[in-house]
């Protein structure tokens, strides 16, 4: 009953370096949705994948690239990490059509 | 940007009150959300409201979606230290390609 799990949990990068956020759902989800929270603007969506094979941009997708693995991962990777960066990241899942989503427990990101 | 007014935006309680926020928008919602996260965990879903006028109860949880598709109110009634986290009211908007939109959050601290 793993859920969504998301790797790593907390990461600290220096300006300029590129890392890979991963994220795995086991509930036979179709689509796939991550998520940046800052304090007092809620939750922000990046990118999303409504079906295996195809990803959309979000509402902030700027300095951020994804790739829909397969049905069951979906990763967040950014190229060039910048202090604007510095957030808590979510990855979430959906059986798709309007159904609730079901969130991972987040990565806890630093961009010094 | 940010299509969901939610308040307040936080709110220090006596153990045992009843607690009410609400989200309200300018948009037509289908579905309304509402989500409650733990300090280092991801939003876990508490009630799905998915009719204009619907009630629905979550143990001591009760929530509505507004009449005019506008808005949704949560209450927790009775309230308990392990109530306290951000609660987060989110739907979906055709207007938002019916992705799902975050309010920016209510922190709900308890005094025991």
């Amino acid at each position: 009953n793993a859920g969504v799990t998301q790797t790593p949990k907390f990461q600290v990068l220096k300006t300029g370096q590129s890392m890979t956020l991963q994220c795995a759902q086991d509930m036979n989800h179709n689509s796939m949705y991550w998520y940046r929270q800052d304090p007092g603007m809620g939750l922000r969506l990046i990118y999303y994948s409504a079906s295996e094979g195809t990803t959309d941009k979000g509402e902030v997708p700027n300095g951020y690239n994804v790739s829909r693995l397969n049905k069951r991962e979906f990763s967040l990777r950014l190229e060039s990490a910048a202090p604007s960066q510095t957030s808590v990241y979510f990855c979430a899942s959906s059986v798709g059509g309007g159904g609730g989503y079901t969130f991972g427990s987040g990565t806890r990101l630093t961009v010094v | 940007g940010q299509q969901l007014n939610q308040s307040p935006q936080s709110m220090f309680i006596q153990e045992g009150e009843d607690v009410s926020m609400n989200c309200t928008s300018s948009s037509i919602f289908n579905t309304w959300l509402w989500y409650k996260q733990d300090p280092g965990e991801g939003p876990v879903l508490l009630i799905a409201l998915y009719k204009a006028g619907e009630l629905t109860s979550n143990g001591r949880l009760t929530a509505q979606f507004g009449i005019t598709r506008k808005d949704s109110f949560l209450n927790i009634s009775a309230s308990i230290p392990s109530d306290v986290g951000i609660y987060f009211c989110a739907g979906f908007t055709m207007e938002y390609g019916n992705k799902l939109v975050f309010g920016a959050g209510t922190i709900l601290r308890v005094k025991s």
